[in-house]
């Protein structure tokens, strides 16, 4: 199975920040990488897929990067509501795997 | 709009069964890929399962093969998640999601399985 490490565990940041998390997969998953965005007890939101593109509605200050085995999610100037906990999936072999999430709170 | 929408779910003893469904609409079900995924209480995402557009093809995490079965009634627009020899470590809200392109685009509210004597 593909191990998917996301770094760090957690973040602490204010409004108007910039923030980057990283993915690292155990082997090559060329661009098949996804990554979600949860609130607490709300069921995960999909921002990024294909490493880099956003889904539709998603704000510009999300982008994503990366390739083969790196990748970053970047949030530019953090807003209120971006708190939350974000994880990373590789969908390039099953079984899918999520890293362990990142929980960004202020 | 899109729409996903489990229920099934409940408190179960341990070895007990459960049916999970996720009723669909907004999209040509027939068309996707559907997924299965799971959440422990205070734990990380956890995917389950996915069955083809057809429900020809089937996967599955390691933990749950042989005791989970996954299908699909495109006639319905629905997807559905056997749950057998259930164990407290199956404890948690199951989510169904969209596959196929753009990736996991669409995710249900979830519905919870609790297990527990």
């Amino acid at each position: 199975d593909i191990q998917m490490t996301q770094s760090p565990s957690s973040l602490s940041a204010s409004v108007g920040d910039r923030v980057t998390i990283t993915c690292r997969a155990s082997q090559d998953i060329s661009n098949s990488l996804a990554w979600f965005q949860q609130r607490p007890g709300k069921a995960p939101k999909s921002l990024i897929y294909t490493a880099s593109t956003l889904h539709s509605g998603v704000p510009s200050r999300f982008s994503g990067s990366g390739s083969g085995t790196v990748f970053t999610l970047t949030i530019n100037s953090l807003q209120p509501e971006d708190f939350a906990t974000f994880y990373c999936q590789q969908y390039t072999s099953f079984p899918y795997t999520f890293g362990q999430g990142t929980t960004l709170d202020i | 709009q899109v729409y996903l929408v489990e229920s099934g779910g409940g408190v179960v003893q341990p070895g007990g069964s459960l049916r999970l469904s996720c009723v669909a609409s907004g999209f040509t079900f027939s068309n996707y890929p559907m997924q299965w995924i799971r959440q422990a209480p205070g734990k990380g995402l956890e995917w389950v399962a996915l069955v083809s557009f057809s429900g020809s093809d089937r996967h599955y995490t390691d933990s749950v093969k042989g005791r989970f079965t996954i299908s699909r009634d495109n006639s319905k627009n629905t997807l559905f998640l056997e749950l057998n020899s259930l164990t407290p470590e199956d404890t948690g809200v199951y989510f169904c999601a969209r596959g196929g392109f753009p990736f996991c685009a669409y995710w249900g509210p979830g519905t919870l399985v609790a297990v527990s004597s």
